[in-house]
């Protein structure tokens, strides 16, 4: 099992452009969050998905969007890049809300 | 909404040392769950132990404890016979059980260094 992947891992953009962070679990997990890391920081929520066909925001979601494609996949886009959006972001996914959440390996992103 | 404080920013021990990284936390919730989670230089992020707030038994992990003071709101990591490999960013996270998938609230961390 590979568990949470992400792609990319590693991501420059300039102001304005726009971009798609990937993720896929292959533990039939029923939920998936979106969560970022800044310096001395840590980890923010920024979306979830309780189940297939939902989302909710989370503590930081201003200048993204998600989409839950499938149970496996779980998108998050950046439709604007804006420097405040430099940090590293982490995928996660969790049979419920209440069980142990496995992270993937975090995509690291960059904004000039 | 909840809060997570980890008052110590950095700690050093040396190998095989016993250490014990802080955690208090702030919620009206009755029940509740609380983490602990490694994140080594590799950046991958790795629970280490878990406790559920009905449980007043403490949980252990080989030779990781927690000291869970329900009334105090602290939720203390202990680590024995500490290993090299136990240098690593370590977080403090909590999970409300009131309702929905709210995700995990994660406390600044601690980065512990251990010495050979």
């Amino acid at each position: 099992n590979a568990g949470v992947t992400q792609t990319p891992k590693f991501q420059v953009l300039k102001t304005g452009q726009s971009m798609t962070l990937q993720c896929a679990q292959d533990m039939n997990h029923n939920s998936m969050y979106w969560y970022r890391q800044d310096p001395g920081m840590g980890l923010r929520l920024i979306y979830y998905s309780a189940s297939e066909g939902t989302t909710d925001k989370g503590e930081v979601p201003n200048g993204y969007n998600v989409s839950r494609l499938n149970k496996r996949e779980f998108s998050l886009r950046l439709e604007s890049a804006a420097p405040s959006q430099t940090s590293v972001y982490f995928c996660a996914s969790s049979q419920g809300p209440y069980n142990e959440q496995f992270f993937g390996p975090g995509t690291r992103l960059t904004v000039l | 909404a909840q809060t997570v404080t980890q008052s110590q920013p950095e700690m050093s021990v040396q190998e095989a040392e016993t250490v014990t990284l802080s955690c208090t936390y702030d919620t009206s919730e009755s029940n509740y769950y609380l983490f602990w989670y490694k994140q080594p230089p590799s950046r991958q992020m790795i629970l280490v132990i878990r406790q559920e707030a009905y449980k007043q038994q403490n949980a252990t992990e080989n030779r990781f404890s927690v000291n869970f003071q329900k009334a105090a709101k602290s939720f203390s990591l202990k680590i024995s016979d500490s290993q090299l490999g136990d240098t690593a960013m370590y977080f403090c996270a909590f999970l409300d059980s009131g309702g929905g998938a709210d995700g995990l609230t994660f406390g600044k961390g601690t980065h512990l260094i251990i010495q050979p």
